[in-house]
């Protein structure tokens, strides 16, 4: 019962470089999440896609890139990495946007130097 | 500007006991609030949800309650256990908001430790 399953689960990056991260679903869900949390913080949605083909920005999204491949896999890009985003990532999946619960991988962890 | 607001950073209980964790909101929009469990590496599992037409949800040992007037929910854990030691999040939703920033609201979390 693998669910939500994020790939790198760690990643050490130089300023500048450009990395893409990895998110895929076997739950048959519509809606996939971008989420990123910072020490001492909440989760904040970076990119979200309410289904395949559609994909809308959160509350922080400026430095990031997604692309919702297909139904199953939802990935994050930065294409230019800065130590702003040293974060731990968080991707999940819903059957629908509105009132159903998230499911969540269990992150990576990123650092940019 | 915060809009969900978990202001006990920490709460200990003994076991056996109730446990109840607060959260407050500010974003009347809100209609769907959730509950989620941290363990350290690991990511945020869903306990418990209410919809707002709702002021009461149970799941076994765990019940939420939504006070719409005063803008705050709670989520008691009858009895405590040892595996219960994690950080809870509360979180909501408002699904009719639109131009961007849908999805989840979180709290900051309350570390919940369950004392032997």
């Amino acid at each position: 019962n693998a669910g939500v399953t994020q790939t790198p689960k760690f990643q050490v990056l130089k300023t500048g470089q450009s990395m893409t991260l990895q998110c895929a679903q076997d739950m048959n869900h519509n809606s996939m999440y971008w989420y990123r949390q910072d020490p001492g913080m909440g989760l904040r949605l970076i990119y979200y896609s309410a289904s395949e083909g559609t994909t809308d920005k959160g509350e922080v999204p400026n430095g990031y890139n997604v692309s919702r491949l297909n139904k199953r896999e939802f990935s994050l890009r930065l294409e230019s990495a800065a130590p702003s985003q040293t974060s731990v990532y968080f991707c999940a999946s819903s059957a629908t946007f509105s009132n159903q619960p998230q499911h969540f991988g269990d992150g990576t962890r990123l650092s940019i130097l | 500007d915060q809009q969900v607001k978990q202001n006990s950073p920490s709460l200990s209980v003994q076991e056996g006991r109730i446990s109840i964790l607060n959260c407050d909101y500010t974003n009347s929009m809100f209609d769907y609030f959730l509950w989620y469990k941290k363990y350290p590496a690991e990511g945020p599992t869903f306990l418990i949800s209410i919809s707002s037409i709702k002021d009461k949800n149970e799941d076994g040992r765990f019940t939420v309650f939504l006070n719409k007037s005063a803008k705050h929910l709670s989520l008691h854990i009858v009895p405590s256990q040892p595996g219960d030691s994690a950080v809870y999040f509360c979180a909501a939703s408002d699904p009719w908001s639109g131009g961007g920033a849908d999805g989840l609201t979180f709290g900051k979390g309350t570390h919940l430790i369950i004392q032997p």
